[in-house]
């Protein structure tokens, strides 16, 4: 099955400076690749996602960055605001076996005021 | 569409007790699955289900048990509490075409369980 891992576990940023979260995965035959946010006390939320047949995805102030080769994708985020504190998760569906998303560890993202 | 239904959104239950948490959708989507979320750590699948009346183990099934006998519900059966199954658990959903996993899924508001 999939292997998804994900760095770093916390992140403190200014608000304005940007943020960048990475995760590598284990099957190179993975071709989607979404990002979750999750507010305090609720469920995650899809925020952007991107497909194995483009590089890069932007979307406003964030974007996905995906290297095949190295088998790693990166959410980044420009001009951190307070409302974007929250726990982010990647995630990497299976290839085969479980038909389930397997979720990265996630990053608590705090944007100091 | 309200989306993904969990309910309860808290419960305390003693060691040994047994309790269904419950997970509706109405968007019509096959999939259906059943993650827990412990403090500071990420979402472990417990079961998953491709359509009604068909599920399956994920990475963390003991203790817990399921059913999908309509396409809109998938209830969460924990038979015997222990104090390792506290944790925030979350119903999600999504619409899979031919088993392509390529597509957003929904997640419900997360029931918190305590056992003590």
């Amino acid at each position: 099955g999939e292997n998804v891992e994900q760095h770093p576990s916390t992140l403190s940023v200014q608000e304005g400076d940007s943020a960048v979260i990475k995760c590598t995965y284990s099957d190179s035959a993975s071709n989607y690749f979404p990002w979750y946010k999750q507010e305090l006390g609720k469920g995650p939320q899809l925020i952007i996602d991107i497909r194995s047949n483009v590089g890069e995805k932007k979307d406003q102030r964030i974007a996905v960055t995906l290297n095949k080769t190295a088998k790693h994708f990166s959410l980044h985020i420009t001009e951190t605001q307070p409302e974007d504190s929250a726990v982010y998760f990647c995630a990497a569906p299976p290839v085969t076996g479980r038909r389930a998303l397997t979720f990265g560890s996630g990053t608590r993202l705090q944007v100091q005021p | 569409n309200a989306g993904v239904t969990q309910t309860p959104k808290f419960r305390i239950l003693k060691i040994g007790q047994s309790m269904t948490l419950q997970c509706t959708q109405d968007m019509n989507h096959n999939y259906m699955y059943w993650y827990r979320q412990d403090p500071g750590m990420g979402l472990k699948l417990i079961y998953y289900s491709v359509g009604a009346g068909i599920t399956d183990k994920g990475e963390v099934p003991n203790g817990y048990n399921v059913s999908r006998s309509t396409t809109e519900d998938f209830p969460l059966r924990l038979e015997l509490a222990a104090p390792s199954q506290t944790s925030v658990y979350f119903c999600a959903s999504s619409y899979s075409r031919q088993g392509n996993m390529n597509t957003e899924a929904f997640f419900g508001q997360g029931t918190r369980l305590t056992v003590v």
